[in-house]
């Protein structure tokens, strides 16, 4: 079956503008995560999802990031007044219920902000 | 001091050689362990997952985990070219928040 989509897959944006960043699950999964990964680390947590509430949203840097999934399925990552330092690929992933280890990443979205 | 360290290589081995790739933590509530493989410019994939202490097997991959020592392993036996890619350990306390290491890089030379 189709994986975990995000969209879009390369995103270039000036100093100071607004973003979003869309992440397509896999159907049926129930949670889905955010990070964030910078050329040579590991992906960073941002957020988790259980159903359609934020049930830890501690690896958000600062309140310019934001994310919503309202519906459960599909998740908005929003990001606004960029930086140059929000450069970085940014993963979905989602797993088939809450607490599962099992974890399925999307191919990322590479933001470059100028 | 991050939760969790990894080296970040890279390692470079011929075709066939076993590889063993590492970390170490310091979060003693850490109880769910796992690899993921992770090509260039793709989302990482899950290889093995251990719960606790113990050893698990998978094929060509053999996981470790050593709470005592707050240290876990991947073993590679006859490692491939298509191995050649970067190696993330995570962990996670709950099962769902996880923290991932910093990537090892491999290169397994034909």
């Amino acid at each position: 079956g189709a994986g975990v989509s995000q969209t879009p897959s390369n995103k270039v944006t000036e100093k100071g503008k607004y973003v979003e960043l869309r992440c397509d699950p896999i159907s049926g999964h129930t949670a889905l995560y955010w990070y964030r990964q910078s050329l040579g680390q590991g992906p960073e947590f941002l957020i988790y999802f259980q159903g359609t509430g934020a049930a830890d949203d501690s690896g958000l840097p600062n309140d310019r990031f934001f994310a919503v999934r309202p519906e459960g399925s599909v998740s908005t990552l929003k990001i606004q007044r960029t930086e140059r330092g929000d450069s970085a690929v940014y993963l979905c992933a989602s797993s088939p219920y809450d607490g599962s280890y099992e974890q399925y990443f999307g191919p990322g979205t590479r933001l470059t902000v100028t | 001091q991050k939760e969790v360290e990894q080296d970040p290589g890279p390692l470079s081995v011929p075709e066939g050689a076993i590889v063993s790739l590492n970390c170490t933590y310091s979060n003693s509530a850490f109880q769910y362990f796992m690899w993921y493989r992770q090509y260039s410019r793709k989302g990482p994939e899950l290889l093995m997952y251990t719960y606790s202490s113990g050893n698990k097997e998978d094929g060509r991959f053999t996981a470790q985990v050593d709470k005592s020592s707050k240290y876990i392993s991947l073993f590679i036996r006859d490692s491939q070219p298509s191995d050649s890619a970067t190696y993330l350990c995570a962990m996670s306390a709950e099962g769902f928040k996880t923290i991932f290491g910093a990537g090892t890089r491999l290169f397994v030379k034909a």
